[in-house]
């Protein structure tokens, strides 16, 4: 079976910009969470989408935004990018919610300058 | 501070030796993962604990819970210059209705050949 994939890889923005980023989750998951890890503050959690749903959501402004394809494919989108959202963020796949274990991407990481 | 706070943060040990971490969280549980990861990429999952479990072995990996203290630790056996990586507890948690994963602040584990 596939992993998760995630693309792009790196990512360069301009402060103000928007960006979207992919995830294709591992083939029968339905689950996919997204997380931002910084130096700082360590692997934070976004949010979570199962059956095209957002089930839960982490402590994030809501220029942080995402939504999930029937195919379980996943998106998610900053706007109005800030320099402090340089970050590498990470996918994750799961057969179901919140009590599976959970299957990372690379991560895309964004720099913002 | 975050639900699973990790100590040491930093732990450097020779190869062979045996290298323990411990990681201690707030609330109720579902269940404790465990995850690796190699410079700044994505997250492998190594083993996961129910909350009514209070010992699970996998391979060279020991993994204890107790709920009572709110804490886990992750022992592995005889370490390997390979297992050089940062280790992550994540804890599920009951949020909105379903789970989602907290992720502790992470041990740097060094093994040196």
């Amino acid at each position: 079976k596939a992993g998760v994939t995630q693309t792009p890889r790196y990512l360069i923005k301009t402060r103000g910009q928007q960006v979207t980023l992919s995830c294709s989750p591992i083939s029968g998951h339905r689950s996919v969470s997204w997380y931002q890890q910084t130096p700082g503050q360590g692997l934070q959690f976004l949010f979570e989408y199962f059956s095209e749903t957002q089930r839960n959501k982490g402590n994030f402004p809501g220029r942080f935004s995402g939504r999930q394809f029937s195919n379980s494919r996943s998106e998610m989108n900053v706007s109005t990018l800030e320099l402090g959202d340089s970050a590498l963020y990470l996918c994750a796949s799961s057969r179901g919610q919140g009590v599976n274990e959970q299957y990372f991407g690379p991560g895309t990481r964004l720099t913002v300058t | 501070s975050q639900q699973g706070e990790e100590d040491p943060q930093a732990l450097s040990i020779q190869e062979g030796e045996n290298a323990t971490m411990n990681c201690s969280y707030k609330t109720s549980i579902n269940n404790l993962q465990w995850y690796r990861q190699n410079s700044g990429r994505g997250l492998v999952h190594l083993i996961l604990i129910r909350s009514n479990e209070r010992e699970k072995h996998s391979g060279r990996l020991r993994v204890t819970l107790d709920t009572s203290k709110k804490s886990s630790s992750l022992l592995i056996t005889a370490s390997r210059a390979a297992d050089t990586a940062s280790y992550f507890c994540a804890t599920a948690v009951m949020g909105s209705g379903t789970y989602k994963y907290i992720f502790g602040t992470g041990t740097r584990l060094k093994v040196l050949a």
